[in-house]
């Protein structure tokens, strides 16, 4: 599974749309790119997931680039309960493998 | 409908002690998974299982057992708990190979 590279922490103001990056320049024809979160102290839950197009749910919009080799989770609209670490997964399975992810502090 | 259950939901053993982990699920998914959590670090696969019956190893499989009972139940055994093994444990299950969902979780606790 290739490898990705998301920053460590990111601030956000409430309201405003929260962009979380994640590079994953090794990733291959048929990886997947999954986004899992996970509030404080709860197991993970899914966000969204892509492998080419854009995607967009109630939750959140993916955007992929078009060499596949980064992406961005956008919250449109931030509230304090989207505080969490994020995780950006890239794989072809069912066999996700988490990294340290990147934690979001929405902030009032 | 209570999802993905797990028990307990803390528990404290001494060295060499052994006990199980009980995960349930009632969305009549085919897959379920054990990870752990180390503090301050993303979750390690342990065990996974594609299908009643069947078992396969995470990439963290040393010191722990497996089994799935049923459809619904998947348990995660440690015969002989080392501190090593002090983590938060997380049950999951999944009906596809997108989107897995999670327990609660057990924190265990191993002096």
């Amino acid at each position: 599974d290739a490898k990705t590279t998301q920053p460590t922490s990111m601030d956000c103001a409430e309201g405003r749309a929260a962009n979380l990056p994640c590079n994953h320049s090794t990733i291959s024809g048929n990886e997947y790119v999954y986004w899992y979160r996970q509030i404080h102290s709860q197991g993970p839950q899914y966000i969204i997931h892509g492998l080419k197009n854009n995607e967009t749910n109630e939750m959140a919009s993916l955007i992929i680039t078009e060499d596949r080799k980064s992406s961005t989770l956008i919250l449109p609209h931030a509230t304090l309960r989207d505080t969490a670490v994020y995780y950006c997964i890239v794989t072809r399975g069912n066999k996700l493998v988490f990294g340290a992810g990147t934690i979001l502090r929405v902030k009032s | 409908n209570a999802g993905v259950t797990q028990t307990p939901k803390f528990q404290v053993l001494k060295t060499g002690q052994s006990m199980t982990l009980q995960c349930a699920q009632d969305m009549n998914h085919n897959s379920m998974y054990w990870y752990r959590q180390d503090p301050g670090m993303g979750l390690r696969l342990i065990y996974y299982s594609a299908s009643e019956g069947t078992t396969d190893k995470g990439e963290v499989p040393n010191g722990y057992n497996v089994s799935r009972l049923n459809k619904r139940e998947f348990s995660l055994r440690l015969e002989s708990a080392a501190p090593s093994q002090t983590s938060v444990y997380f049950c999951a299950s999944s009906v596809n190979r997108w989107e897995q969902f999670f327990g609660p979780g057990t924190r265990l606790t191993v002096l």
